[in-house]
Parts: C-alpha cells; sequence; structure tokens
C-alpha cells in the first residue's frame, strides 16, 4: 500500500471557524509533511514532523496547528483563517529523514476560505 | 536558500512526439533532483529521479539528465501519448535536507 489519505477532499469554511484536516498513511513512513498549494503553483512546504516530532515549521501563522498524534496520522488544525489561506493543502510522507526518501503524496484538501 | 528555474512554463506537443523540459537550480550543494507528475485533482507524484553521482537516468519513456558543472538538468519523455497531459515539476534538494525546492512548473498538453 502506497497511499497517502486525506479527509476532507473538499471544505468550505468561515474565518471564525475551527476545523481539521487529516492524513493517514500506513507505509511505515517516519517522516510526514504539510504543503499549501496555490493555483498553477509548485507546493509550498509547511512543516515536517520526523518520527512524531516537529523538526521544521517554515514560519507558518499560529492560526495553522500541526499534531501528529502517532507515527500514521497527521493533522492540521485551522483557526481564524483569511481567504487568502484557500488553497490546495498537500500531506506526503517519506521513509526516513531527508530529501533522499521518495515524499508520496496525497490527494490533497481543497479549502475555500469564506 | 535554492533557486530552481523551470522552462518552458507550458508546453504542447503532438502525440508520438518527443518533450523537454529544463531546469536549472543555483545552489552547488543540492545533489538530489526529482521530477514530479501532477495531474488534475490530484497530489504530486514522483515519476523519475537524479542524484549527483549520475549524468543520465532512464525509465522506459522517461529519461533525466543532469549536468552539475552547468548547474542544469532535464526532463524528456520521447512518444508522448495523452495520458502524459499534467503539470510537471522539477525540484532539488541536498539529500540530508527535507526540503526540496520546486520548480514553477510546465504545463505539458499532448494533442491526439
Amino acid at each position: 500500500d502506497t497511499e497517502v489519505t486525506q479527509t476532507p477532499k473538499h471544505l468550505v469554511m468561515g474565518m471564525t471557524n475551527k476545523k481539521s484536516l487529516k492524513c493517514e498513511q500506513h507505509m511505515g513512513h517516519r517522516a510526514m509533511y504539510w504543503y499549501k498549494q496555490k493555483a498553477k503553483k509548485p507546493p509550498e512546504l509547511m512543516f515536517v514532523y520526523s518520527y512524531e516530532k516537529l523538526s521544521i515549521n517554515e514560519s507558518v501563522p499560529s492560526r495553522f496547528s500541526p499534531e501528529c498524534p502517532n507515527s500514521s496520522l497527521l493533522n492540521l488544525h485551522l483557526h481564524a483563517l483569511q481567504p487568502e489561506d484557500s488553497a490546495l493543502y498537500l500531506c506526503a510522507s517519506s521513509q526516513g529523514q531527508g530529501a533522499r526518501d521518495e515524499q508520496y503524496f496525497g490527494p490533497g484538501t481543497r479549502l475555500t476560505v469564506t | 536558500g535554492e533557486n530552481v528555474e523551470q522552462h518552458p512554463s507550458t508546453l504542447s506537443v503532438q502525440e508520438g512526439d518527443s518533450a523537454v523540459i529544463k531546469c536549472t537550480y543555483s545552489d552547488s550543494a543540492s545533489n538530489y533532483f526529482p521530477w514530479y507528475k501532477q495531474e488534475l485533482g490530484k497530489g504530486p507524484q514522483l515519476i523519475i529521479d537524479i542524484r549527483s553521482n549520475v549524468g543520465e537516468k532512464k525509465d522506459q519513456r522517461i529519461a533525466v539528465t543532469l549536468n552539475k558543472t552547468a548547474k542544469h538538468f532535464s526532463l524528456h519523455i520521447t512518444e508522448t501519448q495523452p495520458e502524459d497531459s499534467a503539470v510537471y515539476f522539477c525540484a532539488a534538494a541536498r539529500s540530508n535536507d527535507y526540503k526540496l525546492s520546486f520548480g514553477a512548473g510546465t504545463t505539458v498538453t499532448v494533442r491526439a
């Protein structure tokens, strides 16, 4: 199984809402990532978890809060978002640390902030 | 930090012809160069990668070449098929670094 799953596929939320994005992988990977992708742009790295510990935060605003409950799950908690946060949010995982290990991407959650 | 430039931004080819996408990078310490294909409504998928100790790598109709001296690498797709239509991203990274620096992407359209 080389699949990364993400739920929900689509999410519409108001600026005062709190919501969460979920990501799951069962490949035994120890690194998991959140990316943000705007239309017609490449993915931008937001966070990296390695062995369930946050190892990289790319200066992401605190209205995005990641969580890694265990090695298979990754959440992204959203609160007080802005319309400009509307984007495709991609989760990825890799075997270990470093770019030498292939990153497997999920299909993404299409987020719209109204 | 690393800066990756990718050209062209759009590419239209006749089915059966070849497609070539070129990328340049700035960080001479980068030593891992993956290529991703992203179809509509899907996440990026790794299609081929190359490391700095290799000059060329082939996988069926796809090949990647790397020129470390000139700091550029290219993706070659031969005998293109309609299912090759997608957005292609090149990337560069140091192998001990998590962060992939992506190019801006190339939208490839294969005309039947």
